[in-house]
């Protein structure tokens, strides 16, 4: 059965620390695996990742795709309270997006 | 470029009552998904339309419906509502069927009395 699951769960850091979101994947027909962050209602969209080793950045956010491990990593540097949110990982296969159950990232002042 | 609209904003229904959502995906647009999210839980898959045909669908039973017209505009139906059908319902559309981004709308929170 495909699966995608992200770690930690839960995470409360400081502002100004680094933090690294895990998500790891078991599908059957690997296209693609993509970034949101969503605070109050809608997820926003974060990053799209296909090939490996690439890292895809935008501003504090990074991250990256290891097909050999079947993994992505997003980091988040400098962090600020406005990061405090549910970071999901989707994973593109087979026509359906499969998503992980999310990271609850807390940033405290 | 308008995102991705939903309506209503919030609902009110008692059981066994029959709501419809709405979806208007971003121009240009083909796939369209909607999602449930109960409080404090994650996306649970509903549907999938593309190209006017529903492509998939989550583990729901068979009073969720939906449907998407000829201008990719989609509707979700929930006949016999359950109090525990109250939730977030997303909305999100893509430009293709795998390999972008989708785009969420803001959701229709609906409440089951």
């Amino acid at each position: 059965e495909d699966k995608v699951v992200q770690s930690p769960l839960s995470l409360v850091v400081h502002e100004g620390d680094t933090v690294t979101l895990n998500c790891s994947y078991e599908v059957t027909n690997f296209r693609s695996l993509l970034w949101y962050k969503q605070e109050k209602k809608a997820p926003t969209f974060l990053f799209m990742l296909t090939s490996s080793g690439i890292e895809k950045k935008s501003g504090r956010l990074s991250s990256i795709l290891d097909k050999k491990e079947l993994s992505s990593i997003l980091n988040i540097t400098a962090t600020q309270t406005g990061d405090s949110a549910i970071y999901l990982c989707a994973v593109d296969s087979n026509y359906q997006l499969i998503w992980g159950a999310g990271t609850k990232l807390i940033i405290k002042p | 470029e308008a995102g991705v609209t939903q309506s209503p904003t919030h609902l009110i229904k008692t059981r066994g009552q029959q709501a419809t959502l709405r979806c208007s995906p971003i121009s240009g647009h083909t796939s369209v998904y909607w999602y449930q999210q109960a409080l404090g839980l994650g996306l649970q898959f509903l549907l999938w339309y593309d190209e006017g045909e529903e492509r998939n669908r989550g583990n729901f039973p068979p009073r969720f419906s939906g449907r998407q017209f000829p201008n990719y505009s989609s509707e979700l139906n929930v006949n016999a509502l359950e109090l525990e059908d109250s939730a977030l319902y997303l909305c999100a559309s893509r430009i293709r069927a795998y390999n972008s981004p989708l785009h969420f709308g803001n959701g229709t929170r609906l409440t089951v009395t």
